[in-house]
């Protein structure tokens, strides 16, 4: 079936820089986006959602951008902090669908 | 209440083996799920509960079966395993899925070696 990918496998930053984790999905049926970040040994974490009538959702340090025309999706972490280190998912559904369809995920590593 | 409770966090079973990974979560979610997850790779769908009733299966070996005695309480029972089947086995929950999706909360996973 379709799924939803990451453009990069790894992302490296700096203390107090600003990150974008990007993610492109295929399925134009999609309705329902959302990004979860998972750190080593535990499960994944909600951080924000956002559905298809939106082209942008903000919550705290975070913003997810929707670009439904290039079907393009992204994670923007300001002021990025070490416990930011982790591998952040992009998932997404439809109407049709009974789950959450996993991207392949992008390892973001922030150095102090 | 948003957690979702996994147990055991750990597993060690051999190929002979008959075990039992169990969740339950109390939020009044309906929805219930098992994800796969393999080193360094997502999650991936086995089996999705919605009202107690399987409702996906995706083409997971019989070895796994999955079970939802009540609207709190997912299990999946392992029997015959093979090393390949070493993964961390997730499970989550959602209020809303379809017409109207929600994010669906996940447990902190058990961590299965087969020997």
């Amino acid at each position: 079936g379709e799924s939803v990918g990451l453009h990069l496998p790894t992302l490296s930053v700096q203390e107090g820089d600003n990150s974008i984790i990007n993610c492109a999905y295929s399925n134009s049926a999609s309705d329902y986006f959302i990004w979860y970040k998972q750190e080593s040994g535990k499960g994944p974490q909600f951080i924000i959602d956002i559905r298809s009538n939106m082209d942008k959702r903000q919550g705290q340090r975070v913003t997810v951008l929707l670009n439904k025309t290039v079907k393009h999706l992204s994670l923007q972490i300001a002021a990025t902090q070490p416990g930011d280190s982790a591998v952040y998912f992009c998932a997404e559904g439809d109407q049709a669908g009974t789950a959450l369809i996993f991207g392949k995920g992008t390892t973001l590593s922030v150095s102090s | 209440d948003t957690e979702v409770t996994q147990t055991p966090k750990h597993l060690v079973m051999g190929m002979t083996n008959k075990k039992s990974l169990k969740c339950e979560q109390h939020m009044g979610h309906r929805a219930m799920y098992w994800y796969k997850q393999k080193a360094k790779k997502p999650p991936e769908l086995m089996f999705v509960y919605s009202y107690e009733k399987l409702s996906i299966n995706e083409s997971v070996p019989s070895r796994f079966s999955p079970e939802c005695p009540n609207s709190s309480l997912l299990n999946l029972h392992l029997h015959a395993l093979q090393p390949e089947d070493s993964a961390l086995y997730l499970c989550a929950s959602s209020q809303g899925q379809g017409i109207v999706w929600t994010e669906a909360f996940f447990g902190q996973g058990t961590r299965l070696t087969v020997v």
